[in-house]
């Protein structure tokens, strides 16, 4: 059983089109990261939200907590061939991160 | 170094010889962890270490998977008798403490159990 589900798993767009990741549970979370990960490289992480409807914003990403700490969004506006990779959500949960399952995201040019 | 570091980055085996995969983490970091990651999937918990705690084992998916901390340093992740579902990349991490702070990652060890 997933405890954290994200989709889609798959996405591929052109260059300059928006997106929005969704990384969603039936748990509670005291807090929840975003990572990016590129092939042969281990995760990187991008933003930790904390607060229950709290927004980052990290260049053109933008990322929101749920007001119930249960999920998260991870919008990137005008999408770079640069941003393509897996994005991993992952909750905090008694201590230890509860990693997605990961959207691969293929940005074309 | 400057960040986590992880050997051997390939290893290929035979089904049912065992393996050993390095880990050492940033200098300071009193949290490390081990994660498995199937191809193209999210990372799945294996074993978590902090300072002179006992170890979380929890993730571990069978008692063929063992690892030690030395010194509070150097990490070493076994699996005996590895089977082809072993087949995966095993990615460790490392944090100043355990919760709700940064995991900085290895690039990981491929493992291929033919």
């Amino acid at each position: 059983t997933q405890l954290l589900e994200q989709s889609p798993q798959f996405l591929s767009i052109q260059e300059g089109e928006n997106l929005t990741v969704y990384c969603n549970s039936s748990s509670v979370f005291s807090s929840l990261q975003w990572y990016r990960q590129e092939p042969g490289e281990g995760p990187v992480l991008l933003v930790t939200v904390v607060t229950g409807g709290e927004v980052k914003k990290l260049k053109r990403l933008t990322f929101q907590f749920g007001d119930a700490r249960k999920d998260s969004s991870l919008h990137i506006t005008a999408a770079q061939t640069g941003d393509t990779g897996l994005y991993l959500c992952a909750g905090v949960q008694g201590g230890k991160l509860i990693f997605g399952q990961g959207t691969e995201l293929s940005v074309k040019p | 170094g400057a960040g986590v570091s992880q050997s051997p980055s390939n290893k290929v085996t035979e089904k049912g010889k065992d393996v050993e995969l390095r880990c050492d983490p940033i200098s300071g970091h009193t949290a490390l962890y081990w994660y498995r990651q199937s191809l193209g999937q999210g990372l799945e918990f294996l074993i978590y270490f902090q300072g002179n705690s006992a170890p979380d084992k929890s993730g571990l998916p069978s008692d063929r998977f063992s690892a030690e901390r030395t010194g509070g340093s150097v990490s070493t992740l076994t699996i005996q008798r590895t089977q082809q579902e072993d087949s995966a990349v095993y990615l460790c991490a490392s944090s100043l403490m355990r919760g709700e702070v940064a995991q900085y990652f290895g690039p990981g060890t491929r493992l291929t159990v033919l």
